[in-house]
């Protein structure tokens, strides 16, 4: 049980443009997503915490308006990069949270590699 | 300061072999201990998680131990396989405040035929 899915696994844009990833919980309700960015050889960076059908929260020296987050049901989050550059180019990890069983437990998507070019 | 502190940084063993990874941390007040298995390119996996009164926690060749009063932990892994390649990162969380995750900053851990 508990599975998290990512979409997609890779994917390459131009700079410039906007992508989206998507996270979802395939056997619970996730009712916090965590979005992680992770440089190579680095450890997960949170960038943000979002509760279902409210705003999430951002990490300091995260820009909310460049990285958009929408938890708009129990098993689907959302992150936006909007006008992408290389340097947002890394490798992105959404977590789910969620289910009376296990409150505190968090598990972790595949991921999703950004390349901008 | 919340910090989790992971050494060695990276490691090369060769396959059948034994080895330690270390956690260090100086989380407060402390709620619990992850240890994950990250290969590479995927999401981390959680390999065992122990409580403030749990002092080892075995999962298949992974023995993780945890001393509380001194604030660390390790973890060992038995007759490694080329399939232990992989970054290991402590994760500890905090009772209070916001309920978050502190993570290591990882062991890269490279096993060789």
């Amino acid at each position: 049980g508990a599975v998290v899915s990512q979409h997609p696994s890779r994917v390459i844009c131009k700079s410039g443009t906007s992508v989206k990833i998507e996270c979802r919980s395939l056997d619970f309700q996730a009712t916090t997503m965590f979005w992680y960015r992770q440089f190579p050889k680095q450890s997960l960076m949170l960038m943000a915490t979002s509760n279902e059908g409210s705003k999430a929260t951002y990490e300091q020296g995260v820009e909310k308006d460049k990285f958009l987050i929408n938890h708009a049901s129990l098993t689907l989050s959302t992150l936006t990069v909007t006008s992408a550059h290389p340097e947002d180019s890394s490798f992105y990890i959404c977590s789910a949270r969620g289910g009376l069983a296990l409150p505190y437990e968090q598990y972790f998507g595949p991921g999703t590699r950004l390349t901008v070019t | 300061k919340n910090q989790v502190e992971q050494s060695p940084q990276s490691l090369i063993i060769l396959e059948g072999k034994n080895c330690t990874l270390q956690c260090n941390y100086t989380v407060s007040p402390f709620s619990n201990l992850r240890w994950y298995k990250q290969d590479t390119g995927r999401g981390p996996v959680s390999l065992t998680i122990m409580t403030f009164s749990e002092n080892t926690k075995s999962n298949g060749r992974y023995t993780a131990t945890l001393d509380a009063d001194t604030k660390q932990s390790s973890l060992h892994i038995t007759a490694s396989q080329l399939s232990d390649s992989a970054s290991y990162i402590c994760v500890v969380s905090r009772t209070s405040g916001t309920y978050k995750y502190i993570f290591g900053t990882g062991t890269r851990l490279k096993v060789l035929a």
